[in-house]
């Protein structure tokens, strides 16, 4: 079971500036950096954030990640109908690799 | 092009047994770790199992420890995953994932994902 907690779901308009939590603990978040995923429906993961707040090439600057002792967040500004998708959390944590429970985003 | 192709997946009675595979090409196989993620149904992402780049090192998840063996061939470009006694609940997605240089989980390549059933 995940250790890594998100809200079930989120949120906005087109344009608006949407903010996903990822709350952890010291073991995890607290001592490793975090990593985003954006799952679009029926497709593969796809790496968003590496590194708590670096983007690979490729992703807009809409994105971006901050974290704060054992959370993380990340926030998509200027939101698209295109960004309607699953967002996960992940970090290192004692050798293994955890993922968060997940968050649907949804623009409305 | 880095490519990830998994196969090997289907439907398994409670009990039984699968051996995915995950054929990687594009970049140089052997010096990187290799790990399995798997998605239930309508559910979230569950990593399972990695393997360091010469296959000295691996690790599991307490669900799948005793039951998965996780192994790769670096002559072949091949990935595997031995699951064995498997339950209805192993039913999931199973992917494999590259993870970015000098790392072990960022995963920045996933396969498409082999679909593995367990039901009786």
């Amino acid at each position: 079971q995940s250790v890594l907690t998100q809200p079930p779901s989120a949120s906005g308009t087109p344009g608006q500036r949407v903010t996903i939590s990822c709350s952890g603990s010291s073991s995890n978040i607290g001592s490793n950096t975090v990593n985003w995923y954006q799952q679009l429906p029926g497709t593969a993961p796809k790496l968003l954030i590496y590194k708590n707040n670096q983007r690979p090439s490729g992703v807009p600057d809409r994105f971006s990640g901050s974290k704060s002792g054992t959370s993380a967040s990340l926030a998509i500004s200027g939101l698209q109908s295109e960004d309607e998708a699953d967002y996960y959390c992940a970090a290192w944590d004692d050798n293994l690799n955890v993922f968060g429970t997940g968050t649907k985003v949804t623009v409305l | 092009e880095v490519q990830l192709l998994e196969s090997g997946g289907g439907f398994v009675q409670p009990g039984g047994s699968l051996r995915l595979s995950c054929a990687a090409s594009g970049f140089t196989f052997s010096t990187y770790a290799m790990s399995w993620v798997r998605q239930a149904p309508g559910k979230g992402l569950e990593w399972i199992s990695s393997i360091s780049d010469n296959g000295g090192s691996t690790y599991s998840a307490d669900s799948v420890k005793g039951r998965f063996t996780i192994s790769r061939d670096n002559s072949k470009n091949t990935l595997y995953l031995q699951m064995n006694s498997l339950r209805a609940e192993d039913t999931a997605v199973y992917y494999c994932a590259k993870p970015m240089s000098s790392s072990w989980y960022r995963f920045d390549y996933w396969g498409q994902g082999t679909l593995v059933t367990v039901s009786s």
